[in-house]
């Protein structure tokens, strides 16, 4: 069975400093990978994703994200982070050996401090 | 802006009520979604339509009853909710029949309170 894995649940960070989020996952396919971001009493919005290629991947907003396959992990970043960054940031997952569902980690919580 | 639409954007149901929740797209894809959300959690899936057909029920209470009367439209009706049934409903939809490689587009959800 495919899983998701957001080890953090929260990560605080100064504004203008980086910005990772973690995201390891587990299929036994070739994974999809996305990242959402969900802002308070808003639906997730889409940030980007990996299919296939380059492994890094540049998405919406200023971030991007490295597929790193032999650590299994897809972890999001942002070279200099804003207040406004501040969100709940979801990592997902869908393989097609699991019949192509959407797997969500946990989620992060992301609080960028001015 | 979301261009997924739904609405309303909050209920407040009895126990014994009948209401449904709606969510509307034009981007012209063909799969749509419900979502089941708790505070703090990621979205749980309920429901899977592609091409206007239910291909994915994810063992939910009979209380949902989902419906598509067109490509565009998705329904969820309610009936006789239960408290712990309070969350955040998502619908979301996505180019390809089934899930792909598209990602989902959601919309504002639905805060749903049963009392």
């Amino acid at each position: 069975a495919q899983s998701v894995a957001q080890p953090e649940d929260q990560v605080n960070v100064a504004e203008g400093n980086p910005l990772t989020v973690k995201c390891t996952y587990s299929v036994s396919g070739n994974p999809y990978l996305f990242w959402y971001v969900q802002y308070p009493n808003r639906g997730l919005q889409f940030l980007l994703k990996y299919i296939t290629g380059d492994n890094l991947v540049k998405g919406s907003y200023g971030f991007e994200a490295e597929f790193n396959k032999s650590q299994t992990s897809f972890h999001l970043k942002k070279p200099s982070a804003l207040v406004s960054d501040s969100a709940l940031y979801f990592c997902a997952v869908r393989d097609k050996a699991a019949g192509n569902k959407l797997t969500f980690g946990g989620g992060t919580r992301v609080l960028v401090k001015p | 802006d979301t261009e997924v639409t739904q609405t309303p954007k909050h209920l407040v149901m009895g126990m014994t009520n009948k209401k449904s929740l709606k969510c509307e797209q034009h981007m012209g894809h063909r799969a749509m979604y419900w979502y089941k959300q708790k505070a703090k959690k990621p979205p749980e899936l309920m429901f899977v339509y592609s091409y206007e057909k239910l291909s994915i029920n994810e063992s939910v209470p009979s209380r949902f009853s989902p419906e598509c009367p067109n490509s565009s439209l998705l329904n969820l009706h309610l009936h006789a909710l239960q408290p712990e049934d309070s969350a955040l409903y998502l619908c979301a939809s996505s180019q390809e029949a089934g899930f792909g490689n598209s990602p989902l587009h959601f919309g504002n959800g639905t805060r749903l309170t049963v009392t």
